[in-house]
C-alpha cells in the first residue's frame, strides 16, 4: 500500500453536474499531481499541487480546478460535466525536491457520467 | 504525433518466454524515463526507472536509447504474474509532469 488515499471509489454523476473527488497525500509528502485515465489509455496529466500553488497544468480546460490544503491533501473539481469526462482519475503524492522524486499513486475514483 | 507511443499489443506470452517491447518519445529535452505497471483496474505501480546505461532489476531489463528516443522493457522466464498493462513513462525538464504512453498489455499464458 503507498498510504495514498482517495475518495470516493466510484462516483455517478450526469452532464451538467459538478464534482469533487478528494486525495490524501502520504504522510512526508507535499505534492500532489492529478491524473485522468480513460479506459483502454494511459493516464494524462491534469495539474499538480505544491505548498498549496498551482505547479503546472496539463491541456485540461478550466472547469478543471483543484485545491491543496496545509496538510497537503487535494482536491480536483470539475465543473459542468461531461460524457467524455468518464474516466479513472489518480492522484499521486511525492516529495518535491532535487531530484525529482518518486510519484505514489492512490487507488483512483472511477467517475461515470451519464 | 503524441509524446509518448507504445504498442498497445496484447503480447501473448508463453510462461518461460521472454518477451521485449518498446516505446518511443518525442521530446527530445525528456529527462527521466520510467516503467510503471498497471493491474486491471488498480492504479499504476512503479516498475523501474530506465538509466542511459541501461539497467536490470531481477527478470527485468531496461534500456534507454537517447538517440533514437526510445525506452525498452524485456522479461526474461515470464510468471502469469507478470500479465498486466506496462505503461512508458517520460518526466519533462521543467516540474514534475510525468507523460504516460498508452501501455503494452502483455498476457502470460500457461
Amino acid at each position: 500500500e503507498t498510504g495514498v488515499t482517495q475518495s470516493p471509489t466510484h462516483l455517478i454523476k450526469t452532464r451538467g453536474q459538478q464534482v469533487t473527488l478528494r486525495c490524501s497525500s502520504q504522510s512526508g509528502h507535499n505534492t500532489v499531481s492529478w491524473y485522468q485515465q480513460a479506459l483502454g489509455q494511459g493516464p494524462q496529466f491534469i495539474f499538480q499541487y505544491y505548498r498549496e500553488e498551482e505547479n503546472g497544468r496539463g491541456n485540461f480546460p478550466p472547469r478543471f480546478s483543484g485545491l491543496q490544503f496545509p496538510n497537503y491533501s487535494s482536491e480536483l473539481n470539475v465543473n459542468a460535466l461531461e460524457l467524455d469526462d468518464s474516466a479513472l482519475y489518480l492522484c499521486a503524492s511525492s516529495f518535491e525536491g532535487l531530484p525529482p522524486r518518486e510519484q505514489f499513486f492512490g487507488p483512483g475514483t472511477r467517475l461515470t457520467v451519464l | 504525433r503524441k509524446e509518448v507511443e507504445q504498442d498497445p499489443g496484447p503480447f501473448n506470452v508463453p510462461e518461460g518466454a521472454t518477451v521485449a517491447f518498446n516505446c518511443t518519445y518525442s521530446n527530445s529535452a525528456s529527462q527521466s524515463f520510467f516503467w510503471y505497471r498497471q493491474d486491471c483496474r488498480k492504479e499504476p505501480k512503479l516498475l523501474m526507472s530506465v538509466y542511459s546505461s541501461g539497467n536490470e532489476d531481477g527478470r527485468f531489463t531496461a534500456q534507454l536509447n537517447r538517440a533514437s528516443q526510445y525506452i525498452s522493457l524485456l522479461i526474461r522466464d515470464s510468471k502469469l504474474s507478470d500479465s498486466a498493462t506496462y505503461l512508458c513513462v517520460v518526466r519533462g525538464a521543467a516540474g514534475n509532469k510525468l507523460t504516460f504512453g498508452g501501455g503494452t498489455r502483455v498476457l502470460v499464458k500457461p
